[in-house]
């Protein structure tokens, strides 16, 4: 049973576009959300996270947007750049004591010059 | 600083052998956890450490362990090892793992032949 759901295993954008990378997630247990962006032979690297209570966050180029009743969350990328060509992960956790991360399968986005 | 390193970056065992796979978090981070990455299964929690006790743990049989040191390095060990436990095995730690994330390193490669 998969708790969290990145639909698209690839999306392809040209520089200076916006990304938008989608999950979903069934568990109504989760309360933060993040997203990890991933280089081949490299471990994930964080790039930004969300509490439930909260609908939107910003980081620079990165805005999660969570939509609870939907239970779906997005990361865009505005503007996007070759550098962001990655392996994006969607994780979720129940909070509190459980500091489990549930990820997505990941989605490939790859930036076009 | 330095990151989160794991050794050793590559292993090539075989069946019913076991391995232990060694991380030292960054300084100062308590937290420690592991996962399995697989082309399949996506990242799959295995187990997470906090001042050398196991405060999580996933779905994955007892052959899979680990333990956490006062230094707050940790070791993961696998036994009687099969041929899908051939993976990516990635170690990660943090400060508080919703507010910063996890800083996960670059991974263990296990080949079981």
């Amino acid at each position: 049973d998969q708790q969290v759901k990145q639909n698209s295993p690839s999306l392809s954008v040209q520089e200076g576009r916006i990304s938008i990378l989608n999950c979903d997630y069934t568990n109504s247990m989760f309360d933060y959300f993040l997203w990890y962006k991933k280089y081949p032979a490299e471990g994930p690297t964080f790039l930004i996270s969300i509490s439930s209570i909260k609908d939107k966050n910003e980081d620079g180029r990165f805005t999660v947007f969570l939509n609870k009743s939907a239970k779906h969350l997005s990361l865009h990328i505005v503007p996007s750049q070759p550098g962001d060509s990655a392996v994006y992960f969607c994780a979720a956790s129940g909070g509190g004591s459980n500091y489990k991360l549930t990820f997505g399968k990941g989605t490939l986005l790859t930036v076009n010059p | 600083k330095a990151g989160v390193t794991q050794t050793p970056r590559y292993l090539i065992k075989t069946r019913g052998q076991q391995v232990t796979l060694s991380c030292s978090p960054i300084s100062g981070h308590r937290s420690v956890s592991w996962y399995q990455q697989t082309p399949g299964q996506g990242l799959q929690f295995l187990f997470e450490y906090f001042s050398e006790t196991q405060r999580n743990k996933g779905n994955f049989p007892g052959r899979f362990s680990g333990r956490q040191f006062s230094n707050s390095r940790s070791e993961m060990n696998v036994s009687t090892l099969e041929l899908g436990d051939s993976a990516l095995y990635l170690c990660a730690s943090s400060l508080n793992q919703l507010l910063y994330g996890y800083t996960f390193g670059s991974g263990t490669r296990l080949t079981v032949v």
